[in-house]
């Protein structure tokens, strides 16, 4: 069974642009979490997904918005980027009630 | 908000010793409390989980333990070996059910094995 998968692996952007993340579940997950890693801050919820429906949402700013389709698969977007925003984005599938399986995330550097 | 604080942020243990990691909860709703490992570079993968109606659990080398009543649960690794180098997480949920998803990580901790 292949694993979670997301695209792309590296992105390089400046201040003020916006951008796009992709993950495709594991088949057969119907949740994707998302969560933003940062030295010294670990992994920070951003927000999950299941059957299309934003269903649990973290503290991060409104410019942090996501959406799944229905596939499954989920896109991640963030708008007006900030130096802050630099990070490893990771994406999570499970069952919805069950272990979550990590991607191996996307790794976004703001300049 | 559930709130998870993770101890110590760095160990460093010698190969063969014991190596104990400690985390507290705030949510007293939370039921499900999942232990990642990640590697240099790599994933987060789920090396152990325990839910709230079970106060001890062991694989192998590892094992954690849960103390509803202190909300605070640990990783215990015995005999530890250089492929036990990596950062820690520990994660707490309160989904009813115990789903894991919206789990709430701690800062990490990484271990360092010492030859």
């Amino acid at each position: 069974k292949a694993g979670v998968t997301q695209t792309p692996r590296y992105l390089i952007k400046t201040r003020g642009q916006q951008v796009t993340l992709s993950c495709s579940p594991i088949s057969g997950h119907r949740s994707v979490s998302w969560y933003q890693q940062t030295p010294g801050q670990g992994l920070q919820f951003l927000f999950e997904y299941f059957s299309e429906t934003q269903r649990n949402k973290g503290n991060f700013p409104g410019r942090f918005s996501g959406r799944q389709f229905s596939n499954s698969r989920s896109e991640m977007n963030v708008s007006t980027l900030e130096l802050g925003d630099s990070a490893l984005y990771l994406c999570a599938s499970s069952l919805g009630s069950g272990p979550l399986h990590f991607g191996n995330g996307t790794r976004l550097t703001v300049t | 908000g559930e709130n998870v604080e993770q101890h110590p942020s760095t160990l460093s243990v010698q190969e063969g010793d014991s190596a104990v990691i400690k985390c507290t909860y705030s949510d007293s709703a939370s039921n499900y409390f999942p232990w990642y490992k990640q590697e240099l570079g790599k994933r987060p993968q789920l090396i152990i989980d325990i839910r709230s109606n079970v106060g001890e659990k062991k694989d192998q080398r590892i094992a954690v333990t849960l103390n509803k009543t202190a909300k605070h649960f640990s990783l215990h690794i015995t005999e530890t070996q250089p492929e036990d180098s990596a950062v820690y997480f520990c994660a707490a949920s309160s989904r009813p059910g115990g789903g894991a998803d919206g789990l709430t990580f701690g800062k990490g901790t990484h271990l360092i094995i010492q030859p």
